[in-house]
């Protein structure tokens, strides 16, 4: 089983909103992450998250807030957004080790209204 | 990290072989050649990694030069289910808690009947 679930699949918020993205697997995985896409554009790096602690925060506005509650949760925490902020939101994990596959989820479509 | 060269766009008949080049001269000994590829609308989607030998799996087979400056991708009998993004990444090497993928522009495959 190599699947990582993403909800909501769809999400519009306005920017006075706080809303939150979640993030679940169930490999035993210890990375996380959170990748940004923009339509045409190839998915960007957010965080990263290493045994439940942040270790990459790719100099992302503190209006995105990331957690990681277990090492099965990952949420986004989103507050006072922008319009520009809309894209695909994907979640992704790894097990331990280099070269162990990175899987991504189906991710989040957030729109900023 | 290294940086990955790809063709934009290509297009492939329906039941022949897709080959998908990518250029990393810039390569590093240990770091790793990743191809992910990306439905429209969906989450990137693993395909195949090595570090110097070829490797084939169910998907697809990866063929790496001697010299590790170039590889290809090669989906020996594509169908319409094969149009995608497909990217080539050169996964940097692994430091503590630093582990990550970052994606290139990808090349467009558009597989015709």
């Amino acid at each position: 089983d190599t699947e990582v679930t993403q909800t909501p699949k769809h999400l519009v918020m306005g920017m006075t909103n706080k809303k939150s993205l979640k993030c679940e697997q169930h490999m035993g995985h210890r990375a996380m992450y959170w990748y940004k896409q923009k339509a045409k554009k190839p998915p960007e790096l957010m965080f990263v998250y290493s045994y439940e602690k942040l270790s990459i925060n790719e100099s992302v506005p503190s209006r995105f807030s990331p957690e990681c509650p277990n090492s099965s949760l990952l949420n986004l925490h989103l507050h006072a957004l922008q319009p520009e902020d809309s894209a695909l939101y994907l979640c992704a994990s790894s097990g331990e080790g280099f070269g162990n596959t990175i899987y991504f989820g189906e991710g989040s479509w957030l729109t900023v209204v | 990290d290294a940086k990955t060269t790809q063709p934009t766009s290509m297009d492939c008949a329906e039941g022949r072989a897709a080959n998908l080049p990518c250029n990393h001269s810039t390569i590093s000994g240990n770091e790793y050649v990743y191809w992910y590829r990306q439905i429209h609308s969906q989450g990137p989607q693993y395909i195949i990694h090595g570090l110097k030998n070829n490797e084939t799996n169910e998907m697809a087979s990866l063929i790496i030069t001697e010299d590790r400056k170039s590889s290809t991708l090669i989906l020996p009998h594509a169908t319409l289910r094969d149009t995608a993004v497909y990217y080539c990444i050169v996964r940097p090497p692994l430091t503590y808690n630093t582990d990550k993928l970052i994606f290139g522009t990808g090349t467009r495959l558009q597989v015709f009947p």
